[in-house]
């Protein structure tokens, strides 16, 4: 089993939709958890970190299952620039900024 | 105040040869990794250091070497290229609270 694993997609929503992802990662014992988007041959940019009481920033909002191990991300009226891959990452538990990355999702909103 | 260098952008080398990759911060952070991303996956990690004069291996490290005398630069060292290591190389700096920050990402190819 994949340690973060992922929907690879794609998700092909229009303008103004509402989307979510899922992820679901296999070490209990793993700490942080954060969503980076990537668009096409960039680098990752951290999205937003990802609280266990859930956390919204704007349209997005994300949420941690700590029981069933697992992390959404929702976004919400999507705009075309919403278009990119979005990546599950969470860290070590034993290793400090040791990150462990999803394959990721790839979201393209049309008009 | 540029954040994350990373030189050259794009590179061919041919089997054998060897070359590095620069990576230059100058946000003063400790913390600094390298990763590798095949087409379609996440990212994976080969090095990383926590300070000047410390270096410790990630998840596939064969093939590659590092070195970190100076806060500011953390080089990584390809010996003898091989095919396998055709990828998109990313360096990426620890913000705090395991927040990364990525720079453009070094593409290479190995004919």
């Amino acid at each position: 089993r994949k340690e973060v694993e992922q929907d690879p997609g794609p998700f092909n929503v229009p303008e103004g939709a509402t989307v979510a992802f899922n992820c679901t990662y296999s070490n209990s014992a793993s700490q942080s958890f954060f969503w980076y988007r990537q668009d096409c041959r960039k680098e990752p940019k951290l999205l937003m970190s990802v609280y266990s009481s859930g956390n919204e920033d704007g349209r997005f909002t994300a949420q941690l299952n700590r029981a069933s191990q697992y992390i959404s991300l929702l976004i919400r009226d999507s705009k075309l620039s919403d278009s990119a891959t979005y990546l599950c990452v969470v860290t070590s538990s034993t290793s400090y900024g040791k990150l462990t990355f999803g394959q990721g999702t790839i979201l393209t909103v049309h008009p | 105040n540029a954040g994350v260098t990373q030189t050259p952008k794009f590179r061919i080398l041919k089997i054998g040869q060897s070359m590095t990759l620069q990576c230059t911060q100058d946000m003063n952070h400790n913390y600094m990794y390298w990763y590798r991303q095949d087409p379609g996956m996440g990212l994976k990690l080969i090095y990383y250091s926590v300070g000047a004069g410390i270096t410790d291996k990630g998840e596939v490290p064969n093939g590659y070497n590092v070195s970190r005398s100076t806060t500011e630069d953390f080089p990584l060292r390809l010996e003898l290229a091989a095919p396998s290591q055709t990828s998109v190389y990313f360096c990426a700096i620890d913000s705090g609270y395991n927040e990364q920050f990525f720079g453009p990402g070094t593409r290479l190819t190995v004919l």
